[in-house]
């Protein structure tokens, strides 16, 4: 799986948006680009995963770059509750894929009153 | 069920047990993820099961470690003559197949002393 590659950690103020970059310059044509984020003492949950194209679903916006080397992340309106590790991964669809998520360091994005 | 289960959600050992860490995965959920996480780390991939044969077993640590997946459902993590370097928390997914978005159960913490 190509590598990202994300900032350590961001701050952001409650009710602002929150985005979250990653680089993945050398990602494949046929690798989606998905996100996760990890609140303290849970296990990892899902956000949202996209292509090419950008996408939104009811916790977050993705948007990829037309060369699809970088995405971004956004939370419209932060909360605290949104204080968490965030990991952006790349990994391949279709059989023959275990689709096994790879997990870097990710973003600790903390949120502040 | 509603979720991947994971049981015990913690477990103390004398260095030397075995242990055994138990994964309930989604209902009709045929790919199954193990991963472990030490204490300020990021996520670790250890083995992926498609029904019940485990395609790749790449991320296991030594031989000593082995997992099992009966009747494409529940699995079994164990840990032979555990070691303090194998107290982390283990985490198990599942998706509905391979390659798509997977939802992580709570874990297990484990602490060998």
């Amino acid at each position: 799986d190509a590598k990202t590659t994300q900032p350590t950690s961001m701050d952001c103020a409650e009710g602002r948006a929150a985005n979250l970059p990653c680089n993945h310059s050398t990602i494949s044509g046929n690798e989606y680009v998905y996100w996760y984020r990890q609140i303290h003492s849970q296990g990892p949950q899902y956000i949202i995963h996209g292509l090419k194209n950008n996408e939104t679903n009811e916790m977050a916006s993705l948007i990829i770059t037309e060369d699809r080397k970088s995405s971004t992340l956004i939370l419209p309106h932060a909360t605290l509750r949104d204080t968490a590790v965030y990991y952006c991964i790349v990994r391949v669809h279709g059989s023959g894929n275990t689709g096994k998520l790879i997990f870097g360091q990710g973003t600790t994005l903390q949120v502040k009153p | 069920g509603a979720g991947v289960s994971q049981s015990p959600s913690n477990k103390v050992t004398e260095k030397g047990k075995d242990v055994e860490l138990r994964c309930d995965p989604i209902s009709g959920h045929t790919a199954l993820y193990w991963y472990r996480q030490s204490l300020g780390q990021g996520l670790e991939f250890l083995i992926y099961f498609q029904g019940n044969s485990a395609p790749d077993k790449s991320g296991l640590p030594s031989d000593r470690f082995s997992a099992e997946r009966t009747g494409g459902s529940v699995s079994t993590l164990t840990i032979q003559r555990t070691q303090q370097e194998d107290s982390a928390v283990y985490l198990c997914a599942s998706s509905l197949f391979e390659g798509i978005e997977a939802f992580f159960g709570q874990g297990t913490r484990l602490t060998v002393v």
